[in-house]
């Protein structure tokens, strides 16, 4: 079947701790994309990446770094610069395309740091 | 980036119609109309887009307003499996713009 995944579903971490959440698809998209959702929030996103070796930052990219070095892989590292990184981390594909935007999205990883 | 209006919450029965209302006042006219659902603990989910004309698919169905400021999305039969949030969100056309603004949606509640 193809989709998203991602791994793990829930993750603990110490303050202070880097972290790696992993995004893998088998959609062959070249598009990819990491958000970040808060209890009660819509999505916000992190950062963005149409093709393999290019990414941009997106609304809220202080803290986050990613890599693109396959086209099926974006992991995203939450560093302990982030302030607050206890969230719901969701990652999406798309292919690009100029009248659809449409995102498909992973199971999400449930981060908590304390 | 052109804004939307929803209503934070709406409530329905089972096997009855849902029409999910969104203001788009500022849209721009290359602007498309998306909607996407989120389930509970889980990822949003694409419901479907248009730009001008009504458009149906196995899901659901989007009005679109003459002056494209607002848009329905209609369920036919509402189940208990479409209690989620659902987003109406807005995408300009071409270029290298693929962001999709999620704001906070409606929560839609089925009844049994």
């Amino acid at each position: 079947d193809g989709g998203i995944t991602q791994s793990p579903k829930y993750l603990f971490r110490k303050e202070g701790q880097n972290v790696t959440l992993s995004c893998e698809q088998n959609l062959n998209h070249d598009a990819m994309y990491w958000y970040r959702q808060d209890p009660g929030q819509g999505l916000r996103l992190i950062y963005y990446s149409q093709i393999v070796n290019d990414f941009q930052k997106g609304d809220i990219a202080e803290g986050y770094s990613v890599s693109r070095e396959k086209k099926e892989s974006f992991p995203l590292t939450v560093t302990s610069a982030q302030k607050n990184p206890t969230a719901f981390y969701l990652c999406a594909s798309s292919i690009q395309g100029v009248t659809s935007y449409e995102q498909y999205f992973g199971p999400g990883t449930r981060l908590t740091v304390t | 980036d052109a804004k939307t209006t929803q209503p934070n919450s709406m409530e329905s029965n089972e096997e009855e119609p849902v029409h999910l209302p969104c203001n788009h006042s500022t849209i721009s006219g290359t602007d498309y109309i998306h909607w996407y659902r989120q389930l509970p603990s889980q990822g949003p989910e694409y419901v479907i887009h248009g730009l001008t004309s009504n458009v149906n698919n196995r899901m659901a169905s989007l009005a679109i307003a003459e002056d494209r400021k607002s848009s329905t999305l209609i369920l036919h039969r509402a189940t208990l499996r479409d209690a989620a949030v659902y987003y109406c969100i807005l995408t300009g056309s071409g270029g290298s713009n693929y962001k999709l603004t999620f704001g906070k949606g409606t929560l839609l509640t089925v009844n049994p």
